[in-house]
């Protein structure tokens, strides 16, 4: 069935380290997966998402990659800072659906 | 966040009682949704729309009813509310999936006591 599996669950690294985010899907036909940042107290945020098209997309310090064949996708923060603190889901718009199906998410606490 | 308002923003209540949580959208987007978020269980989807009187049940939809009769408005009806329904509750709207995804509300923070 839909199911994006979403690791790991909890995250901490050094200001200024990366960090890294994987989410794993179940269907191939999959074709639109957008990550989403929650701060404290208010609603998840799109900050990038990646078409099944696509093999990697940047924004700045995030960047997004996607495998087609190992059906799963991974977010990159690079010089990370402490505003990047949050929780971030993964998502996957399997084909034909109506909704998105989210990963369980990721606390990242960054460290100064 | 930008063209979607849910109300009330926080909200106690007793158990047994009926609630109404309000999601509007000024975008004129085709699709809404309800999701709670709980700790530990990430964002579980409870219905959605997907046009004027078109909803669809989540994953957990039990003791939840909406309804959709404008394209701004989705009501999100708890009949009888019980302490297990204590949660927030985000709606998210989106025009096209696969173009932008969802745009999420602030939440509504409900509390049953």
């Amino acid at each position: 069935g839909e199911n994006v599996e979403q690791h790991p669950s909890t995250l901490s690294v050094q200001e200024g380290d990366s960090a890294v985010i994987k989410c794993t899907y179940s269907d191939s036909a999959s074709n639109y997966f957008p990550w989403y940042k929650q701060e404290l107290g208010k609603g998840p945020q799109l900050i990038i998402d990646i078409r099944s098209n696509v093999g990697e997309k940047k924004d700045q310090r995030i960047a997004v990659t996607l495998n087609k064949t190992a059906k799963h996708f991974s977010l990159h923060i690079t010089e990370t800072q402490p505003e990047d603190s949050a929780v971030y889901f993964c998502a996957a718009l399997y084909q034909g659906a109506q909704k998105l199906v989210f990963g369980q998410g990721t606390r990242l606490t960054i460290n100064p | 966040d930008a063209g979607i308002t849910q109300s009330p923003r926080h909200k106690v209540t007793e158990t047994g009682t009926p609630v109404t949580l309000r999601c509007h959208q000024t975008e004129n987007h085709r699709y809404m949704y309800w999701y709670r978020q709980d700790p530990g269980h990430g964002l579980r989807l409870i219905h959605y729309s997907y046009g004027v009187k078109d909803t669809d049940k989540g994953e957990v939809s039990d003791g939840y009813s909406v309804s959709r009769s404008k394209t701004e408005d989705f009501l999100l009806t708890l009949e009888s509310a019980t302490s297990s329904q204590t949660s927030v509750y985000f709606c998210a709207i989106s025009e096209s999936l696969w173009v932008s995804g969802y745009t999420f509300g602030s939440g509504t923070r409900l509390t049953v006591v």
